[in-house]
């Protein structure tokens, strides 16, 4: 059972654009969303959350954004860095975190 | 202040043999996560444990597998008999409370059963 999709295995971005990648999810008592950011060969690293109280939470580059009557949320990454080339998880929790397939970002310079 | 240590990173398995796989969560973290990630797949929840007790075993296959954190000590993840089925990278991430929602990953154990 997917709970949270990621339906974009990849995505390739010229640096200095701006990366967008998104999550879908299914259960509507989710009431808190991560990003989570991973590099080969190490684990995930937490990059930014958002509360289903907000739309949008902004950190820098970072900014996740949520509509909640759509269950979708977003990640803008702007601008891009060859730095940001990772496979990023979007993750969803209830009780229980559920992640998603994760989308390979490359940026390429 | 050290992150959360996995051991091994690495971990070849034949058929029918036992793997062990370690987890120490950060330091003041009583909570402990595992995940495993299939090749070309997601994070999949396992099983959620604090100190001593076994809270949410949901995500954990019914047979051959169990884990414990004991009062003293690293967490452990137990595979009998492992199939290659089980080859995958399994991660355990910690946090200081369940209401606290960021949970901070170690670096993975990959497991390869021949």
């Amino acid at each position: 059972d997917q709970q949270v999709k990621q339906n974009s295995p990849s995505l390739s971005v010229q640096e200095g654009r701006i990366s967008i990648l998104n999550c879908d999810y299914t259960n509507s008592m989710f009431d808190y969303f991560l990003w989570y950011k991973k590099y080969p060969a190490e684990g995930p690293t937490f990059l930014i959350s958002i509360s289903s109280i907000k739309d949008k939470n902004e950190d820098g580059r970072f900014t996740v954004f949520l509509n909640k009557s759509a269950k979708h949320l977003s990640l803008h990454i702007v601008p891009s860095q060859p730095g940001d080339s990772a496979v990023y998880f979007c993750a969803a929790k209830e009780s229980d975190m559920r992640f998603g397939a994760g989308t390979r970002l490359t940026v390429k310079p | 202040n050290a992150g959360v240590m996995q051991n091994p990173r690495h971990l070849v398995r034949r058929r029918g043999q036992e793997a062990r796989l370690r987890c120490s969560p950060m330091k003041g973290h009583s909570h402990v996560y595992w995940y495993r990630q299939l090749p070309e797949e997601g994070l999949k929840f396992m099983v959620y444990l604090q100190k001593e007790n076994i809270i949410d075993e949901s995500g954990m296959p019914k047979e051959r597998f169990s884990a414990e954190f004991p009062k003293e000590g690293p967490s452990i993840l137990r595979i009998q008999q492992v199939v290659r089925g089980d080859s995958a990278a399994y991660f355990c991430a910690s946090s200081w409370g369940r209401v606290n929602n960021e949970q901070f990953f170690g670096p993975g154990t990959r497991l390869t059963v021949l």
